[in-house]
This record gives structure tokens, sequence and C-alpha cells, in this order.
């Protein structure tokens, strides 16, 4: 059974500091998926990464995948206030027939003016 | 196209009571799911379809029933509802997974916040 681990589940942050969200999975898979959920809001997505080495970027978010170590990294660059909002992982598990998506538990992210 | 859309927005409904939530999408996606999102949390699976007349139960199906009898639609049934399913509800779509390697982004709804008391 895949499971996806996010750390940290929580982290203040001050504005124009750098940081990076972890998202690791337990089994084979080269599909991985960021969404960012604001306050009382639904999820949007914000990127898909679907090979070994894949990096995308948006602004000042930066995501890749590494598919040997099971591992997706979110980068924030020079965080400002309005990136502020839950961020989740989510990965299909390719073992799966109806190839499910496995999600993450979230990474609450406050950041300090 | 209007994506995913959910009704109600908000409902409260009293232990006991039975509801039905609302979920329609206009993406002719296949797959469509049920979550429930507690506060603090993250999403859990209630039940989702791989396409119509396809359901398969989740992480939390218990007190929930579902039907797809149209690609379009994926009805959440309450059968008698508890203080314990106060959340907000999420469904959400995406295309049938391939083994391409072309991803498949899953798409939400705006929610549903139900209150049970």
């Amino acid at each position: 059974e895949l499971k996806v681990e996010q750390n940290p589940l929580f982290l203040s942050m001050q504005e124009g500091k750098n940081y990076t969200i972890y998202c690791n999975y337990s089994t084979t898979s080269d599909r991985l998926y960021w969404y960012r959920q604001d306050p009382g809001k639904s999820l949007e997505s914000l990127f898909v990464l679907l090979s070994n080495g894949a990096v995308k970027q948006e602004g000042r978010l930066m995501a890749s995948l590494d598919t040997k170590a099971r591992l997706s990294t979110l980068h924030i660059t020079a965080a400002v206030h309005d990136l502020s909002a839950t961020y989740f992982c989510a990965v299909d598990d390719l073992m799966d027939s109806n190839y499910q998506l496995i999600w993450g538990a979230g990474t609450k992210l406050i950041i300090k003016p | 196209n209007a994506g995913v859309t959910q009704t109600p927005k908000f409902q409260v409904l009293k232990t006991g009571q039975s509801m039905t939530l609302q979920c329609a999408q206009d993406m002719n996606h296949e797959y469509m799911s049920w979550y429930r999102q507690d506060p603090g949390m993250g999403l859990r699976l209630i039940h989702y379809s791989v396409g119509a007349g396809i359901t398969d139960q989740g992480e939390v199906p218990n007190g929930y029933n579902v039907s797809r009898s149209t690609t379009e639609d994926f009805p959440l049934r309450l059968l008698s509802a508890a203080p314990s399913q106060t959340s907000v509800y999420f469904c959400a779509s995406r295309t049938r997974i391939s083994t391409s390697g072309v991803g498949n982004e899953q798409y939400f709804g705006p929610g549903t916040r139900l209150t049970v008391t």
C-alpha cells in the first residue's frame, strides 16, 4: 500500500526567506501532483510532475521529482505573505488497478511580514 | 466549462436526518471521487467511481452511499446523519488514468460545509 508523507506539517516563516517542503512516498510511482488550499477554499492544482528529474516553476514556487529517491520537493524562494496556504502532495498508486490518488497530510505554511 | 459543481454550499442537519449532496462535472471525466476534510486535517476518500455504473468504497465509506448513473453526476447520500459527519465535503473528477506517462490532475468542486447537530 502506497503511503505519502509530507514534512513539515506546519511551517511558520518570515517574508523574504527560502524554504522547502518535502513529500516522500513509499512505493514506485512517477506521477506526483502538488495542490494549494487557501483557508475555507477548495484545492487548486499547482504542479504536475510526470517523470524522474521533472522540474516545474511558477513564480516563487518550484517543484521537483526524484523517482529513485521517491521524493518531491516544493521550494519557496523569497516568500511573500500571499503564499500562506496549505500545500498538499498526491501520488498516483501505479500498483492499484484504478491508479488511486494517495494524498499527503498537507503542510500548513504561514508567512509573516 | 463550469468544471466541478457542488450543491448545496452549506447545510445544517439534525441527527438522524438524511440528505443528498450533489456533484456534477462537465469535462467528461471518467473518474469521480468524494472526500471529507475535517478541520486542520487532510483529505479522506469516502467513495469513488471509475465510470458510469461503477462505484467503490474508499477509506471512510460507512454512513454514506453513492451511485453513478451518468458520467456527469455523482451524488453522495447521507443515510442517517450523525455529528461525526460534520465536515467539509469535496467532490473531484479526473480523466481515466493511462499508462502512457500522461498525468491526470484531479479537479475539485468548491465544497459543501455540513454541520450535524
